[in-house]
């Protein structure tokens, strides 16, 4: 299995309920992230993270939204308390780290969750 | 995030002939750039990407990049139905900022 794996697929659940996804980037990616696409919205950045560190968590829409990384490896996107407007297909990426930069590196996705909250 | 912008679509082209898709983008810093397709209900799926002045080919598909009028291109030669899709122009400054994004349609 080369590339990103996400999982579930796909997630249903009431609002108000936490719910946790999971994303396991291409062995020997260093950087990873999370977006988002919504219907009508696009695609948005959430969290970058480097290694275990998340130097960038500025597109997390609010503090029901977190993140964490083990391992550098897997990643765990948790949203608390849902909301019917955080219904979005959540997709993880990964890429190589040369030298410190990951500006040129091609980010590969991964097949998403699909998030429906009822 | 960056602005970028594409044409707004749908764009409809007949088999065999050249889609052309376009891309701006607000940062003058921004070194990077990705093309991603995307098919209805699956996730993005990289095709190309471009860091230098100038033209790069990929079997059928060009990307052209120029910096100084901050502009990215995609063509598609003879295209199939295959390529309709979804197109997302991406600027990458180690987070990706994408366009809208330009529905492609291929007519056989």
């Amino acid at each position: 299995g080369a590339g990103v794996s996400q999982s579930p697929s796909n997630k249903v659940t009431e609002k108000g309920k936490d719910v946790e996804l999971r994303c396991d980037p291409i062995s020997g990616h260093t950087a990873l992230y999370w977006y988002r696409q919504s219907l009508g919205q696009g695609l948005e950045f959430l969290i970058y993270f480097q290694g275990n560190s998340a130097p960038d968590k500025s597109g997390l829409p609010s503090d029901r939204f977190s993140a964490e990384r083990t391992g550098g490896s897997v990643s765990t996107l948790t949203i608390q308390r849902t909301q019917q407007e955080d219904s979005a297909v959540y997709l993880c990426a990964s890429s190589l780290t040369t030298g410190g930069d990951v500006s040129n590196q091609p980010q590969h996705f991964g097949d998403g969750t699909r998030l429906s909250i009822l | 995030q960056k602005e970028v912008e594409q044409n707004s679509g749908p764009l409809s082209v007949p088999e065999g002939a050249i889609a052309s898709l376009n891309c701006t983008y607000s940062d003058r810093g921004s070194q990077s750039f990705f093309w991603y397709r995307q098919y209805s209900g699956k996730s993005p799926e990289l095709i190309m990407f471009i860091y230098s002045n100038g033209d790069k080919e990929d079997g059928r598909f060009t990307a052209q990049l120029n910096k100084a009028s901050q502009y990215v291109s995609l063509l598609i030669r003879d295209s199939q139905p295959s390529d309709s899709a979804t197109y997302l122009c991406a600027v990458n400054d180690y987070k990706l900022s994408f366009g809208a994004g330009t529905t492609v349609t291929v007519r056989a």
